[in-house]
């Protein structure tokens, strides 16, 4: 069973703080991924990664970077949180090859106050 | 880039009927197409899934259809029990591109008892 974890599930920080959230996946996918779900607009791409140290931009990076230092281990960053950023912080992870499952984390809830 | 339209965003129906819920996507290169439920409070999980040299594909009570000329395609549940009760995302992958894929803004459908 692909086991995708995030480093916690509820979150409270300040605006202006550094924020990292942790994505482990324990498959040997090539591919991770960081959505994040608001309401009414659905899963949307921050960033992803199809290999070590290799980063691509989604749909919404602004305010966001990433780093993917081992393959199992990727992680979003948001340099200076501010309260747009409050959301559902979703990784996800797949084998690399068109039509494959993504298995996604439980999600990361994180408030910026 | 690939832009993927799903209605309808919220559904009711009653126990036992069908739901049907469509989606467009706009880049004629898009060759796969799944579809995830995410139960509330859980992680998105795939359900089904489609390629477009395919035109229908059922697993028991859920289904979906494939138009290629159109630009749509659409699941089907039938026979809707109270476990059906999630949001629904589509997504579409381009096979010009890498891995990701763009989900659909997501429908809520509700089975009433």
């Amino acid at each position: 069973d692909v086991k995708v974890t995030q480093s916690s599930r509820y979150l409270v920080k300040r605006t202006g703080e550094k924020v990292f959230l942790e994505c482990v996946q324990d498959m040997d996918h090539e591919n991770m991924f960081w959505y994040r779900q608001d309401p009414g607009l659905g899963l949307r791409l921050i960033y992803f990664s199809y290999d070590v140290k290799m980063k691509e931009k989604g749909d919404i990076p602004e305010g966001y970077s990433v780093s993917r230092e081992k393959k199992e281990r990727f992680s979003l960053i948001l340099e200076s949180a501010s309260t747009n950023q409050t959301s559902m912080y979703l990784c996800a992870s797949t084998l690399q090859g068109l039509g494959l499952e993504q298995y996604f984390g439980p999600g990361t809830r994180l408030t910026v106050t | 880039g690939e832009n993927v339209e799903q209605h309808p965003s919220t559904l009711s129906v009653q126990e036992g009927d069908s739901a049907v819920i469509k989606c467009t996507y706009s880049d004629s290169a898009s060759n796969y197409f799944p579809w995830y439920k995410q139960e509330l409070g859980k992680r998105p999980q795939l359900i089904i899934d489609i390629r477009s040299n395919v035109g229908e594909k059922k697993d028991q009570r859920i289904a979906v259809t494939l138009n290629k000329t159109a630009k749509h395609f659409s699941l089907h549940i039938t026979e809707t029990q109270p476990e059906d009760s999630a949001v629904y995302f589509c997504a579409a992958s381009s096979m010009n591109r890498d891995d990701k894929i763009i989900f659909g803004k997501g429908t809520r459908l509700h089975i009433l008892p």
